[in-house]
Order: structure tokens, then C-alpha cells, then sequence
């Protein structure tokens, strides 16, 4: 099946600095990525879609400004926490539904980014 | 729009047959209905999708009634690594919206 991966795996950072985590998808291309935040023992929370050449349109409550998306290509995806501080450690997941496969809802998850914010 | 309901928790013996149940009742007419597992600390993975009737796929079985506003998602003869959460989440072919999930626990 398809795959997407996270880079990286797992974060630390100190308060006030910027952290970048990429998503790609390896052997698809996808129009559109989403990315997702999950608290421990909560569920995946939707923030914002990733769309190719244009902006990300984020979910409500989402500060467009502290989480930066850029959609580069049709295989890459990056979000970026700016001014990171303790309460944004969480677990970041990104997924893409495979364009032109015909697998209506399908999407694929990427394995996560812990972030820890110091 | 409501988020889709499911029962928090489930503990199965291993062998067993678990049946989750998922309510739909803001389901749109496009939207098929869609499984995920997740492990911890990982992303999830899909298991199954259906939009009616039954299917039935390697590892589970979908179960859809007609007015679509429910699901059943059945795994045959649990193992222990089965043990995760099972998610339902309401949308289409792009957002999804995940609800609490199932976490299921099975006991050997």
C-alpha cells in the first residue's frame, strides 16, 4: 500500500524556537495532506488541509500564524510550530488520500512526530 | 456537526469475535464509512471501508444497515495484538473528524 513518512520521529526543543516536521508521501502523489495534533489518551484532532500551490485552510481555533504549512510539491508537506512553547508538545500526524486511486475515503497515516517542548 | 459515538472501552478474550459498534447520525450521502486502528504511538491504520451492506476484507468484516446511521466493524478471533484503539471518524474522502475511538484490550 501507499506510505507516508514523517521526519522527524521524535523533537525537543527549547520554548521560543521553531520546530519543522515534513510529511511525504513515497509512491503517490497527493494533491492534499492533512495534519493532525493528538494529546496523550486523547483522539487525532484535525488542524489544518495542506493543499499543493496554494494555502492550507486551517480548522477552527487552529492560530494559522504559530503552525506554518507549506505544500512544495505533491509529495511533501511541512508544518512548522513557530515560537514553540510546553503546550504544543503533542503528537503530530500527517495523512494523504492517494490521488487517483480508487479508494473513496482511504487515507494514509504517516508514523508521527513526537514534539517536546522544554 | 456531531462527531461520530462510540463505546470508550472493550476487553475481549483472545479467540473471541469482537463487534464495535459506531453511530453515524450525521452521516452525508457521499460519505462511505471508514476504519482505522492505532497503535500507540503510531499513525492509524486503515482497516476497512464500506458504504452499505457488509464487507468483508483479510482482517474484518463491515457491517452497514440500510439506513446507514450505524456501523459494525467485526474482528474475527482476536489476538493480543490486537489490542488498540478503533476508530470510526465521520467525513469524505478529504477531512475526517475523529470521535473518542474504542480501545479495545484483549486479555489472554
Amino acid at each position: 500500500g501507499a506510505v507516508v513518512s514523517q521526519h522527524p520521529s521524535r523533537v525537543i526543543c527549547k520554548s521560543g524556537t521553531s520546530v519543522k516536521i515534513e510529511c511525504r508521501s513515497l509512491d503517490f502523489q497527493a494533491t492534499t495532506m492533512f495534519w493532525y495534533r493528538q494529546f496523550p489518551k486523547q483522539s487525532l484532532m484535525l488542524m489544518a488541509t495542506s493543499n499543493e500551490g496554494s494555502k492550507a485552510t486551517y480548522e477552527q481555533g487552529v492560530e494559522k500564524d504559530k503552525f506554518l504549512i507549506n505544500h512544495a510539491s505533491l509529495t511533501l508537506s511541512t508544518l512548522t510550530v513557530t515560537s514553540a512553547h510546553p503546550e504544543d508538545s503533542s503528537f503530530y500526524i500527517c495523512s494523504a488520500p492517494p490521488s487517483g486511486i480508487l479508494s473513496y475515503n482511504e487515507q494514509f497515516f504517516g508514523p508521527g512526530t513526537r514534539l517536546t517542548v522544554l | 456537526l456531531a462527531k461520530t459515538t462510540q463505546p470508550i472501552s472493550m476487553d475481549s478474550y483472545e479467540g473471541q469475535e469482537v463487534n464495535i459498534t459506531c453511530s453515524h447520525n450525521n452521516i452525508a450521502t457521499n460519505d462511505y464509512i471508514t476504519w482505522y486502528q492505532q497503535f500507540p504511538s503510531q499513525g492509524p491504520r486503515f482497516i476497512i471501508q464500506g458504504y452499505k451492506t457488509k464487507v468483508t476484507n483479510e482482517v474484518a468484516s463491515l457491517f452497514i444497515p440500510a439506513d446507514r446511521k450505524s456501523s459494525t466493524l467485526s474482528l474475527p478471533r482476536v489476538s493480543l495484538s490486537d489490542t488498540a484503539v478503533y476508530y470510526c471518524p465521520r467525513g469524505g474522502a478529504n477531512n475526517l473528524f475523529f470521535g473518542t475511538g474504542t480501545r479495545l484490550t484483549v486479555i489472554p
